[in-house]
C-alpha cells in the first residue's frame, strides 16, 4: 500500500535548527511536496523535489533521497511564526497525492 | 503567484439546508481542481477530483450525491453540500494546480462548516 510517515510533534528553540523527516512508500513517485498549515489555515506550498538531493530556499531546505524513499525539511534560524503544521506528500505513478498526517511543530522562546 | 480564492470562508447552517462553496483560480486555468475535508488534528482528506466540463472523480467512500461537485468553467468549481448533518461539520479546503501535472496545488483558503 502507499503510505507516507512523518512525526507528530517536534519541539524546538527559537533561533535554534529543526530537521522534519518524512519516508514515503508510493506505486511509481513523482516528487515530493512539503507545506505548511497555521492552525485553522489552509496549506501553503513551501517546497517541491523530484531529483535527488538538498534545495535551498532562505531559511528552508528541502533534501529528498529516491531510492532511500526519504526526505526532510530544514528550518534554520527559527521564529516563533514557524510553529504550524508540516505536511509531507508524496505524488504517486498517476500523479495523484499521498499526504503524511503531518507533524506539529513547536516553537518555544 | 497563483491563486486560489474559495468562499465563504465560514458558514453555520441548520441540519437539513444545503450549503454551497465556491473554488475559484484567479490567475490561471484551472481544467482540474480538488477538493479536501479536513478534521481537527487530521491531515487533508481527498474528497473528490474537480474536471472542467465532465462529472467529479469521487474518492471511495465520499457520498457523490451528498456533496455535488460542479466545475463549470476552467476558473470556477463548486462544492454543495446537501441535507447537512452535524456530522459535516469540518474544514472544506479546494485546491488547484497552476501547470503540468508535477506542479504545486495552491490552496484556497478553506471553508469552516459548522452545522447545528
Amino acid at each position: 500500500g502507499q503510505n507516507i510517515d512523518q512525526p507528530t510533534e517536534m519541539t524546538a528553540t527559537e533561533g535554534a535548527i529543526v530537521q522534519i523527516n518524512c519516508t514515503y512508500q508510493t506505486s511509481g513517485f513523482n516528487g515530493l511536496f512539503w507545506y505548511q498549515q497555521h492552525a485553522g489555515e489552509a496549506p501553503t506550498f513551501l517546497s517541491y523535489n523530484v531529483l535527488d538531493g538538498l534545495e535551498e530556499k532562505g531559511r528552508f531546505s528541502s533534501f529528498l533521497s529516491r531510492s532511500k524513499g526519504y526526505s526532510y525539511l530544514l528550518l534554520k534560524e527559527l521564529q516563533m511564526k514557524d510553529s504550524a503544521s508540516y505536511l509531507c506528500a508524496a505524488l504517486d505513478s498517476n500523479y495523484q497525492l499521498i499526504w503524511g498526517a503531518g507533524t506539529k511543530l513547536i516553537i518555544k522562546p | 503567484g497563483a491563486v486560489v480564492s474559495q468562499h465563504p470562508s465560514w458558514v453555520i447552517c441548520k441540519s437539513g439546508t444545503s450549503v454551497k462553496i465556491e473554488c475559484r483560480s484567479l490567475d490561471f486555468q484551472a481544467t482540474t481542481m480538488f477538493w479536501y475535508r479536513q478534521f481537527p488534528k487530521q491531515s487533508l482528506m481527498l474528497m473528490a477530483t474537480s474536471n472542467e466540463g465532465s462529472k467529479a472523480t469521487y474518492e471511495q467512500g465520499v457520498e457523490k450525491d451528498k456533496f455535488l461537485i460542479n466545475h463549470a468553467s476552467l476558473t470556477l468549481s463548486t462544492l454543495t453540500v446537501t441535507s447537512a448533518h452535524p456530522e459535516d461539520s469540518s474544514f472544506y479546503i479546494c485546491s488547484a494546480s497552476a501547470g503540468s501535472e508535477n506542479s504545486p496545488l495552491h490552496f484556497g483558503n478553506g471553508t469552516r462548516l459548522t452545522v447545528t
